[in-house]
């Protein structure tokens, strides 16, 4: 079956611009969460949505960073005003559910802020 | 600060050698996940230890969660260059809901 996809793969924008990035999680699973992964560094947490509702948005940086899942299936997260230390790649992942061990993450979005 | 501690940072190897890779941390955690990620792709789980001292193997990689559930080792025995990418750690931070923590992970290169 079809595993968790992001598009686009590679996105290279300039300083000041706005950005959207997609997931589409496995058919099924309710959770989906947003990981940001700098160079060198494992992923780290940016917001987790139960359904169509971001349970825990504690990650997200600052309010540049906004995420949305209107249908609980199909996931946004936007960046206003990018700065260069934006720059990272950004992964999706999913689960069946909210306690579920097993995240399947996709292959991430490489994001370049010149 | 960073939760879990990987080591070492880097591995290069040749294949056929055996390797140790290490979290640690100071917090007790209630299960601890090992990851391994290939370059252009997400993390994919390897494991679930979840009891102090338990002992996992999958294939040639042994996993063992420590006495007090504060740390990990993950043993690779002939390795293989299909061994080579990023091993990562990554325990829950807490609540209901499963959200991990990652360490900064092990870069490993296996050479042939």
């Amino acid at each position: 079956g079809a595993g968790v996809s992001q598009t686009p793969s590679n996105k290279v924008t300039e300083k000041g611009k706005y950005v959207e990035l997609r997931c589409d999680p496995i058919s099924g699973h309710t959770a989906l969460y947003w990981y940001r992964q700098s160079l060198g560094q494992g992923p780290e947490f940016l917001i987790y949505f139960q359904g169509t509702g971001a349970a825990d948005d504690s990650g997200l940086p600052n309010d540049r960073f906004f995420a949305v899942r209107p249908e609980g299936s199909v996931s946004t997260l936007k960046i206003q005003r990018t700065e260069r230390g934006d720059s990272a790649v950004y992964l999706c992942a999913s689960s069946l559910g909210p306690a579920q061990e097993t995240q399947y993450f996709g292959p991430g979005t490489r994001l370049l802020v010149l | 600060t960073q939760l879990l501690e990987q080591s070492p940072q880097f591995l290069s190897i040749q294949e056929g050698e055996n390797l140790t890779v290490y979290c640690n941390s100071s917090s007790v955690f209630s299960s601890l996940q090992w990851y391994r990620q290939e370059p252009g792709e997400g993390p994919v789980l390897l494991v679930t230890v979840v009891t102090g001292g338990e002992v996992k193997k999958l294939k040639r990689l042994t996993f063992q969660f420590g006495d007090a559930r504060k740390d990990s080792s993950l043993h690779i025995t002939a390795a293989q260059p299909g061994d080579t990418g990023l091993y990562l750690c990554a325990a829950s931070r807490s609540g209901g809901s499963y959200i991990p923590t990652f360490g900064r992970g092990t870069s490993l290169i296996v050479h042939p």
